[in-house]
């Protein structure tokens, strides 16, 4: 079973607020993602991240921002979200080196509403 | 850069019955592939994935896949489907030698399994 966490589960907010999703996991994996899921979509890579102070923007540009001060940690931040980042959160987590089969470990995801 | 179709949005099929999801991709260099469940409500969770060697390959939950390199075609398949195995699959590709940098996912396949 995959140790991998995501807070909240669900969140609802109006315009313009600042938000933050969390993104835990126990398994001491260095590379970590953030995938964007709409219904009848691909999963879309919004943001990665290798290792400890190492962040990249994915393939769906996104107004979000992450930042990996921990390994184990990897928060989402939306400054000021509107309707349009309506959406689920998907956070994954891998091995690297020798250890890595490609096997994505993936949290619940965080299903954010914005009025 | 690689594409992942997945043709059916959504496959009904009774309890006890045969299923196939049909899962094709493009791409110019050779790739590992993989395929993933969701759960409702849940993040998703490796089902199986091919990255060399024999073409069949057998997952948990009694899935099994087969790579045809001729038709780019990676199909999952189960003999008889149970009630639990209701879910969204998504079949996902990566090119070979990037280290597992570059998964692509498909549209998903949400199956109904029903009594």
């Amino acid at each position: 079973e995959a140790d991998i966490y995501q807070t909240p589960r669900y969140l609802v907010i109006g315009t313009g607020k600042k938000i933050t999703l969390e993104c835990s996991q126990t398994m001491g994996h260095d590379k970590m993602y953030w995938y964007q899921q709409d219904p009848g979509m691909e999963l879309h890579l919004i943001h990665y991240s290798y290792g400890v102070n190492s962040t990249e923007k994915g393939d769906l540009s996104s107004e979000s921002t992450v930042s990996r001060i921990r390994t184990e940690h990897f928060p989402l931040t939306l400054e000021s979200a509107r309707p349009s980042h309506t959406s689920q959160y998907l956070c994954a987590s891998r091995q690297a080196g020798t250890g890595n089969t490609g096997e994505l470990f993936f949290g619940e995801g965080s299903r954010l509403t914005v009025l | 850069a690689q594409s992942v179709t997945q043709l059916d949005s959504q496959v009904p099929v009774f309890e006890e019955a045969p299923v196939e999801l049909r899962c094709n991709y493009s791409s110019s260099v050779s790739v590992y592939l993989f395929w993933y469940v969701q759960y409702p409500n849940q993040g998703l969770q490796l089902l199986l994935k091919y990255l060399s060697g024999s073409t069949l390959v057998k997952g948990i939950n009694g899935f099994e896949a087969e790579f045809n390199k001729s038709q780019t075609s990676f199909h999952l398949r189960k003999p008889s489907v149970h009630i639990s195995d209701t879910a969204e699959y998504f079949c996902a590709v990566d090119p070979m030698n990037t280290g597992f940098q570059k998964l692509v996912f498909g549209t998903g396949t949400r199956l109904l399994v029903s009594p």
